[in-house]
């Protein structure tokens, strides 16, 4: 066990529909990472949240957005949604090293998302 | 793309036999760590490496880091079927706001 909560662990919802994706990270850590994955896109970072603040974006999509409440969880909205949305999201927990790069880091389960 | 690159893409084995994978990167990191993933679940973090670090153990894992090759390997000895999984190299960049980037990964098939 991670220490990752993630959910839900399923969802299936239409095209057009809108989702939100809870994560609430291992005790202690401030910083919440959200990565999309996809069989043929491998593991995408979207986007990264320190301690309530957006430290680093990936490759997220203008309809995905994202925010770390004062508890720290994070909430992930995908809004119409497309087929190609279809994938496992995982959300990851750290802490930071000295000079400030990422340690290692603890996954959740992932919540895997079908879109029809 | 700063994303780490493994190499190979798959591999094969025979229980018992050890299985190197590779990994390769672009600009300077912080740190590098491997990763394993079992079908349909969470990442579990393996081992971290840092730039001033060129080899580290655990158990049956061996990491090397060569900073001047930008490359790193992961060595598991006497596999496992239970080591059949998917494993990933990911990069720490040096910088503000450094972020872990994921390469695409290895996948394991170890044979009973």
């Amino acid at each position: 066990d991670s220490g990752v909560t993630q959910t839900p662990k399923h969802l299936i919802t239409a095209t057009g529909q809108r989702v939100t994706l809870r994560c609430s990270p291992r005790s202690g850590d401030l910083s919440v990472y959200w990565y999309q994955q996809s069989l043929d896109q491998g593991l995408q970072f979207l986007i990264q949240y320190y301690n309530g603040e957006e430290r680093a974006k990936g490759n997220i999509l203008e309809r995905f957005s994202a925010q770390q409440f004062p508890d720290l969880h994070s909430e992930l909205n995908l809004s119409s949604l497309e087929l190609g949305d279809s994938a496992l999201y995982f959300c990851a927990s750290t802490q930071y090293l000295a000079g400030g790069a990422p340690g290692e880091l603890f996954f959740g389960e992932g919540s895997r998302l079908t879109v029809l | 793309s700063q994303q780490g690159e493994e190499d190979p893409q798959a591999l094969s084995i025979q229980e018992g036999e050890n299985a190197t994978m590779n990994c390769s990167y672009k600009t300077s990191i912080n740190n590098l760590q491997w990763y394993r993933q079992n079908s349909g679940r969470g990442l579990v973090h393996l081992i971290l490496i840092r730039s001033n670090e060129r080899e580290k153990h655990s158990g049956r894992l061996r990491v090397t880091l060569d900073t001047s090759k930008k490359s790193s390997s992961l060595l598991i000895t006497a596999s496992r079927a239970a080591d059949t999984a998917s494993y990933f190299c990911a990069t720490a960049y040096t910088g503000a706001n450094s972020k872990l980037t994921f390469g695409k990964g290895i996948t394991l098939s170890v044979r009973p």
